[in-house]
């Protein structure tokens, strides 16, 4: 059964600190992507990460992938309360059909 | 502007009614999907279309259906049989670029059952 988990769930920081979330996945594909999640709102894609060791960055979030770990890391610098909101990882099967979301992390940044 | 369009917004669905969610996409994708999302969850997989007039049942697919009968547009009817429909409903269609797939998601519908 694929498997996809993030942690930690919920989130709260202070503003201008430094937090990581980590995704693990139990699928073999090399494709992993990030999105947000506003309350109330849709999702908006973040991150596709493509290929071990793929590392992407916009503004405050790096997020970066290790295949062989099954592991993909968002990496908060400095937060800002603009950044709270619930941040899902998720990998496609091998053929592309499905997407399998993790369970999100859920960020509050305290000011 | 190119997107995906899911109305109502919200809606109100009495104990015993089969309720429909529109979900509209004029970007020219062939795949779209239906997830549901509870409160404090992650999403989880309804129904998807790769092609007109074809679909297949995700992992909650119970009390529910859908059709396919034009690319554009992907219905999601919550029929009675669903007995714990109160959630956040999300459409998505795929897209595909040389080696990589995305989704592209609409705004969502809130169905609460009264």
């Amino acid at each position: 059964e694929l498997k996809v988990e993030q942690n930690p769930l919920f989130l709260s920081m202070q503003e201008g600190k430094n937090y990581t979330i980590y995704c693990n996945y139990s699928t073999t594909s090399d494709r992993l992507y990030w999105y947000r999640q506003d309350p109330g709102k849709s999702l908006e894609s973040l991150f596709v990460l493509l290929s071990n060791g793929a590392v992407k960055q916009e503004g405050r979030l790096m997020a970066s992938l290790d295949t062989k770990a099954r592991l993909s890391t968002l990496h908060i610098t400095a937060a800002v309360h603009d950044l709270s909101a619930t941040y899902f990882c998720a990998v496609d099967d091998d053929t592309g059909n499905q997407f399998y979301f993790g369970t999100g992390t859920s960020l509050t940044v305290i000011p | 502007d190119g997107g995906i369009t899911q109305s109502p917004k919200y809606l109100f669905r009495k104990e015993g009614q089969n309720v429909t969610l529109s979900c509209e996409q004029n970007l020219n994708h062939d795949a779209m999907y239906w997830y549901r999302q509870d409160p404090g969850q992650g999403l989880r997989l309804i129904y998807y279309s790769q092609i007109v007039n074809d679909f297949q049942k995700g992992d909650i697919a119970e009390g529910y259906s859908v059709s396919r009968e034009k690319k554009e547009s992907f219905p999601l009817t919550v029929t009675s049989a669903q007995k714990n429909p109160t959630a956040f409903y999300l459409c998505a269609s795929r897209w595909q670029r040389t080696g990589v797939y995305g989704y592209t998601f609409g705004s969502g519908t809130r169905l609460t059952v009264v």
